[in-house]
């Protein structure tokens, strides 16, 4: 079974500084993909970063980057430079062979002036 | 690019009545649109996979007949609630599958918060 794991209901964080979302997966598939999105209040999901299950380097997208351990089944977000913006809820996903989302609980993050 | 859009984006309705939910890729084709249903605080739950051309299938638990979807297009999905209630109250999203990028990503709608009465 496909299961994604976010442990940190809540996190606050003071503006400009870095903050590290946890997400751990489990899989038996070869071939996955993961991928953080933001929801801020609106509802929007909105795509921020994927890492590739054979992509042997950590995927980087402006302020986010993702920390990628394969072997512990983890993939961490970390929001350098946090803005006040940043705010919202932020969740983990792994795609299946059939390109389903399995989604973690998600983190709601505050950043804080 | 990868801009869906979903209408309407809220909608009120009486107990019994049928609401219909739009979802459009409006920069690609999407082969593959998934719906999820998400209630406040809490995570995404998959209600169905949507395929143009062919019947949805639906994730355990969710009634085919109570949440009709049709995929007309390779740019348009629709979700209807019939004979709503007011447990069917939530925030419904759909994503459609863009194969054209690297990453198989899926991209977001804004949403529809539906709220029945």
């Amino acid at each position: 079974a496909q299961k994604i794991t976010q442990t940190q209901p809540g996190m606050f964080v003071q503006e400009k500084e870095a903050v590290t979302l946890d997400c751990t997966y489990d899989t038996s598939d070869q071939s996955y993909g993961l991928f953080w999105y933001k929801q801020p209040s609106s509802g929007e999901m909105i795509f921020l970063i994927y890492q590739g299950s054979y992509d042997e380097q950590n995927a980087t997208e402006g302020r986010y980057s993702l920390n990628f351990q394969k072997a512990r089944k983890s993939a961490n977000l970390v929001i350098s430079a946090s803005q006040l913006g940043d705010s919202a809820m932020y969740f983990c996903a792994m795609r299946h062979n059939d390109y389903k989302l399995s989604f973690g609980a998600g983190t709601t993050v505050t950043v804080r002036a | 690019g990868a801009v869906v859009s979903q209408h309407p984006s809220w909608v009120i309705c009486k107990s019994g009545t049928s609401v219909k939910i739009e979802c459009r890729s409006l920069d690609f084709q999407a082969t593959t649109m998934f719906w999820y249903r998400q209630f406040p605080k809490q995570s995404l739950m998959l209600m169905a996979t949507s395929n143009e051309g062919s019947k949805a299938t639906y994730e355990q638990g969710v009634e085919k007949d109570k949440f009709l979807i049709n995929h007309a297009s390779l740019t348009l999905s629709t979700l209807t609630v019939t004979s709503a209630h007011p447990e069917d109250s939530s925030f419904y999203i759909c994503s459609a599958h863009a194969d054209r990028n690297p990453s198989d990503t899926q991209y977001f709608g804004p949403g529809t918060r539906l709220t029945v009465l």
